[in-house]
């Protein structure tokens, strides 16, 4: 199976600010990946697709990049509302699998 | 409106078979895209279970594959999934998605999710 890594494991930071998340994973997947956010008690919901590729009615704070095995989710302009658990999930060979998660917050 | 809807027992006895069914409705289950099923547990992370195509065919996953089957009723617009020979550590909270299209496996549409468990 394609093992999937985030870093960092969490962040706190201010309303307004710029959070990368990084996804990287076990060998290398094109662009096959994507980015769901995941709030408590709810299910994922589809952020990015094809790495880079904004999901329909998503803000565009969201962005997504990279390709090969090194991914990176970006927030721009933090809000309240972006509070959650930031998933990747590569979709390039049978298993699909996830990152372990990343938990975002506001200081 | 689009949805799907998870339901089945919130309690397996070990050994047992669990058993869920998620209810389309807002899109049609012969729709292209595969129908799947996901858990999501403190321990294992989120965990992609298997999915089918509404013609029948199936993916799943091997870690699992020799316990699962998940079908499909058109009839009844609704999947399945039974998981056999269920432990502990099927313990869980249980999803049903939508892939974006055949041929992309990301998912943009889920259920809410059903708690699974496995206790006697």
């Amino acid at each position: 199976d394609i093992q999937m890594t985030q870093s960092p494991p969490s962040v706190t930071a201010s309303v307004g600010d710029r959070v990368n998340i990084t996804c990287r994973a076990s060998q290398g997947i094109s662009w096959w990946l994507a980015w769901y956010q995941q709030k408590p008690g709810k299910a994922p919901k589809l952020l990015i697709y094809a790495a880079s590729s904004l999901q329909s009615g998503v803000p565009s704070r969201f962005s997504g990049s990279g390709s090969g095995a090194d991914f990176t989710l970006t927030i721009s302009n933090l809000q309240p509302d972006d509070v959650a658990t930031y998933y990747c999930q590569q979709a390039n060979i049978f298993p699909w699998t996830f990152g372990p998660g990343t938990k975002v917050e506001i200081k | 409106q689009v949805q799907l809807q998870e339901s089945g027992p919130g309690l397996v006895k070990p050994s047992e078979t669990l058993s869920l069914t998620c209810a389309v409705s807002g899109v049609s289950i012969s729709s292209n895209n595969w129908w799947s099923w996901f858990r999501q547990s403190p321990d294992q992370g989120l965990e992609w279970i298997g999915d089918i195509f509404h013609s029948g065919g199936t993916n799943y996953n091997p870690s699992l594959k020799s316990r699962v089957t998940i079908s499909v009723d058109r009839s009844k617009s609704h999947f399945s999934l039974n998981l056999t020979s269920v432990t502990a550590a099927d313990t869980a909270v249980y999803y049903c998605a939508k892939s974006v299209d055949a041929m992309d496996w990301y998912f943009d549409l889920w259920g809410r999710g059903t708690v699974v468990i496995v206790s006697s």
